[in-house]
């Protein structure tokens, strides 16, 4: 089946880029998302690419898409410690029925 | 701005016992969805619903579970004599249209622990 898998922790210090990668096996989606999810909170929608886009940027954020490898990844530019959370890289199937990575840990030091 | 509202934000039950967790999607939205994560665990999709009832389920979602939209403006979730293994954040979530569109939204969860 789908699997999207995700590295489980970075950490980065204030005002650096923090770059977080993710990988899928399936090919078949529509759109690839990144969520955003603070200690105790829901997952808030950060930001999405289709799957015909490579790029998109959306203030400090970018999201890189590299269908041949099936890689995605999410640049967040100027990090700063309220960026401190986990991030989920999701895609589509059928409906709205997102797969989700296991989510990445960013911790940021001041 | 307009968002998924979830209650309880924690249930505590012992096992055996019914649960039922309440949302209240987005006003315009049709579309509507309960995932759940097991701790230390990805987040899983259960259920979407449209229309009054199921539209896609997930082999997770097993008779055990049941969704209903029992008036205009919320939607459930309800397990039935709960397990351990029901531990676990459910996440509701709605959208305007069932294609996939990129606007998703979740609620805060409601932590179930099963005792």
């Amino acid at each position: 089946g789908e699997d999207v898998e995700q590295s489980l922790f970075l950490s980065v210090r204030e005002g650096d880029s923090s770059v977080i990668n993710c990988t899928y096996t399936d090919s078949s989606s529509t759109y690839l998302y990144w969520y955003k999810q603070e200690p105790g909170a829901g997952l808030q929608l950060l930001t999405y690419i289709f799957s015909n886009m490579d790029m998109k940027q959306d203030q400090r954020l970018t999201v890189l898409l590299n269908k041949k490898d099936k890689h995605l990844s999410l640049r967040i530019a100027d990090t700063q410690t309220g960026d401190s959370a986990i991030y989920f890289c999701a895609k589509d199937n059928a409906g709205n029925m997102l797969t989700f990575g296991g989510g990445t840990r960013l911790m940021v030091k001041p | 701005e307009p968002e998924v509202t979830q209650t309880p934000s924690h249930q505590v039950t012992q096992m055996g016992q019914e649960v039922i967790l309440r949302c209240v999607p987005i006003s315009n939205h049709l579309y509507f969805y309960w995932y759940r994560q097991i701790l230390g665990q990805k987040v899983e999709f259960l259920v979407s619903f449209y229309n009054n009832e199921i539209s896609e389920k997930s082999e997770i979602f097993d008779d055990q579970f049941s969704v209903e939209r029992p008036d205009g403006s919320n939607f459930t979730l309800k397990i039935r004599s709960t397990k351990l293994e029901d531990s676990a954040m459910y996440f509701c979530a709605s959208s305007e249209a069932r294609q996939n569109t990129g606007e998703l939204f979740f609620g805060e969860g409601s932590r179930l622990t099963v005792l």
